[in-house]
């Protein structure tokens, strides 16, 4: 167990719907980071929260957003989902607002599946 | 912009023989390197990392990787590979820039061990 809670484990869900995953960070890590791994894409960085704000952005569609709340925990909000987002998206946190060296700890992912 | 090659998606070896990952980077500035493992169904596991400290870098499970500046490298290795390596291994780049940084990923070498 790495610390790093992530649910739901599986989502299926149809075209044009909306899903939340949910992510708890490690104890004591402050920065939350997501990812969206494809087989086409790899493993992508979408967006960056640190102690509830949003630090950094990367290749997140506008149909994603995302948010950090006082507990520290995270949802990743994706609408008028497609078949293109199946993915297995993958939340991780670390201590500060940068790697610092130490990278990140990971949660075991939730696999999102569009039908 | 940072980024990390990993040549070679898929690396067959015996069980064994020696475990060779490549990988190479681009970064503007002195980077920290990482190596993660993604077994099936889980998330990624850090298997070890580059911080100026040392070149040469001891991981777990017996891993260790070297980074050349010279030849922007920081190639993953094991003397002797064994049926539980079979796993996804990915290298990342991350580097400070502006206070804040984020992981790259490269696209993964799938490791295949063979009796």
């Amino acid at each position: 167990d790495s610390g790093v809670t992530q649910t739901p484990k599986h989502l299926i869900t149809a075209t044009g719907q909306r899903v939340t995953l949910r992510c708890s960070p490690r104890s004591g890590d402050l920065s939350v980071y997501w990812y969206q791994q494809s087989l086409d894409q790899g493993l992508q960085f979408l967006i960056q929260y640190y102690n509830g704000e949003e630090r950094a952005k990367g290749n997140i569609l506008e149909r994603f957003s995302a948010q950090q709340f006082p507990d520290l925990h995270s949802e990743l909000n994706l609408s008028s989902l497609e078949l293109g987002d199946s993915a297995l998206y993958f939340c991780a946190s670390s201590a500060t607002f940068s790697t610092g060296g130490h990278g990140y700890t990971f949660g075991s992912g939730t696999r999102l599946t569009v039908v | 912009a940072q980024s990390v090659t990993q040549l070679g998606s898929h690396v067959s070896v015996s069980e064994g023989a020696l475990v060779l990952l490549r990988c190479n980077y681009s970064s503007s500035v002195p980077p920290y390197l990482f190596w993660y493992v993604q077994y099936p169904n889980q998330g990624l596991q850090l298997l070890l990392k580059y911080t100026s400290a040392a070149t040469l870098v001891k991981g777990i499970n017996g891993f260790e990787a070297e980074f050349k500046k010279s030849e922007t490298s920081f190639h993953l290795t094991k003397p002797s590979a064994h049926m539980s390596d079979a796993a996804e291994y990915f290298c990342a780049v991350s580097d400070e820039d502006g206070g804040y940084s984020t992981l790259t990923f490269g696209k993964g070498t799938m490791l295949l061990v063979s009796p």
